[in-house]
């Protein structure tokens, strides 16, 4: 079957643009997390959803950052105001049920902010 | 907290030869750790995992790795390298229960193999 589908795969915004991110989790996960991964560096937590709700946003770097995926299924994270340290890959993940280990990655966006 | 250390951003190896790609954690519970592994322009896919089970855990593609808990070690195996085994790859560590899928990573090792 798909596996996570993010788009677009590659974004690039003008300082100062509002930008949305979208990922089709695998059908029938439960839980979706969002991860940021700057140039050579490992993946870092975002935020966390389980069906709907969102269970964790402590990873969002700030008030910039929002995430939502109001019918438990796409979500979409958006970051306003774009400023260049945003420039990253943005890495979605889902599971099949909450507390599984297991995450399955999408190939992630890239977002270039110039 | 947590937090995971990979040791050497790059290693080299001949094609044939032992794969060692180490990682160190810090948690202030009993972790859970695995490995991750990035072939380029693809997603993040999993190697292998250590839930408190066995102490020695096998993965995909012939690597194990092996929790030690007094080295707070977690270092990844593979007796004999293949070309298609070049790619990046990441330790992690979750603290498990409501946390399983908040992973802490570190900042990866990209294995190259020679022919």
């Amino acid at each position: 079957g798909a596996g996570v589908s993010q788009s677009p795969r590659y974004k690039v915004a003008k300082r100062g643009q509002d930008v949305a991110l979208r990922c089709d989790p695998i059908s029938g996960h439960v839980s979706l997390f969002w991860y940021q991964q700057a140039l050579g560096q490992g993946p870092e937590f975002l935020t966390y959803f389980q069906n709907e709700a969102q269970l964790d946003k402590s990873g969002l770097p700030s008030d910039r950052f929002f995430a939502e995926r109001p019918e438990g299924s796409v979500s979409t994270l958006k970051i306003q105001r774009t400023q260049q340290e945003d420039s990253a890959v943005y890495l979605c993940a889902s599971s099949p049920r909450d507390r599984s280990e297991k995450l399955f990655f999408g190939s992630g966006t890239q977002l270039s902010v110039l | 907290a947590q937090s995971v250390t990979q040791l050497g951003s790059h290693v080299s190896v001949s094609e044939g030869a032992l794969v060692l790609l180490r990682c160190n954690y810090s948690s202030s519970v009993p972790p859970y750790l695995f490995w991750y592994v990035q072939y380029p322009n693809q997603g993040l896919q999993l190697l292998l995992k250590y839930t408190s089970a066995a102490t020695l855990v096998k993965g995909i593609n012939g690597f194990e790795a092996e929790f030690k808990k007094s080295e707070t070690s977690f270092h990844l195996t593979k007796p004999s390298a293949h070309m298609s085994d070049a790619a990046e790859y990441f330790c992690a560590v979750s603290a498990g229960g409501t946390s399983y899928g908040k992973l802490t990573f570190g900042q990866g090792t990209i294995l190259t193999v020679h022919p």
